[in-house]
């Protein structure tokens, strides 16, 4: 069993629709969740982070995080075809060694999005 | 500022050939990290370096080596390459004060015959 499951769609949505995307984990030491998006043939960049269990929202994305349940999730409001992209969940557990902080970052599949006018 | 760059950005190899992987950053980042991208398995860590000077082993790392030449450079080396190697390698960095933004390259694809 993978640490970090995301169902890879592909996901198509009208625009202006609301898009939900999730994850799941196994892992209960992650401490940090995080969104990033991958436009094609580029490398992925931040989107979103979060720390603990709740949402956190910045401008029309909304990151959530169910500790309980280990469960995420990335809502875009108002979808837009800029939006096309794919995402990824991803999580890390902070470790410390010879005085420096370092993490690994687990990555799910990831879910292609495809936004239409 | 051209923040993490990666050479080449395409190659093609046959079985058993020798290649190394270019990657460097001019943003003073410490951690470094060499990923490999599959469709359907997300990115997965092959190798990583916290500091100059020092490598470790991620979750993928047979059949590749790396070297941290300085702060800067952080290459990937197939001495042998395989088929199953094909895939998309992608370079990051992440500075110090940050446990989660890693920024990254804009890759390498490479198709091993």
């Amino acid at each position: 069993q993978k640490e970090v499951e995301q169902d890879p769609g592909p996901l198509s949505v009208p625009e202006g629709a609301i898009v939900s995307l999730n994850c799941t984990y196994s892992n209960s030491a992650f401490q940090y969740f995080m969104w990033y998006r991958q436009y094609s043939r580029k490398g992925p960049e931040l989107l979103m982070y979060t720390y603990s269990s709740g949402n956190k929202e910045d401008g029309r994305f909304t990151a959530q995080v169910d500790k309980s349940s280990k469960y995420i999730s990335l809502f875009i409001r108002d979808s837009q075809p800029s939006d096309s992209a794919t995402y990824l969940c991803a999580m890390s557990v902070i470790r410390y060694a010879g005085g420096t902080s370092y993490g690994k970052l687990t990555f799910g599949q990831g879910t292609i999005l495809t936004v239409h006018p | 500022n051209a923040g993490v760059t990666q050479t080449p950005k395409f190659q093609v190899l046959k079985t058993g050939q020798s290649m190394t992987l270019q990657c460097a950053q001019d943003m003073n980042h410490n951690s470094m990290y060499w990923y490999r991208q599959d469709p359907g398995m997300g990115l997965r860590l092959i190798y990583y370096s916290a500091s100059e000077g020092t490598t470790d082993k991620g979750e993928v790392p047979n059949g590749y080596n790396v070297s941290r030449l300085n702060k800067r450079e952080f290459s990937l080396r197939l001495e042998s390459a395989a088929p199953s190697q094909t895939s998309v390698y992608f370079c990051a960095s992440r500075p110090s004060g940050s446990f989660n933004e890693q920024f990254f390259g804009p890759g390498t694809r490479l198709t091993v015959l």
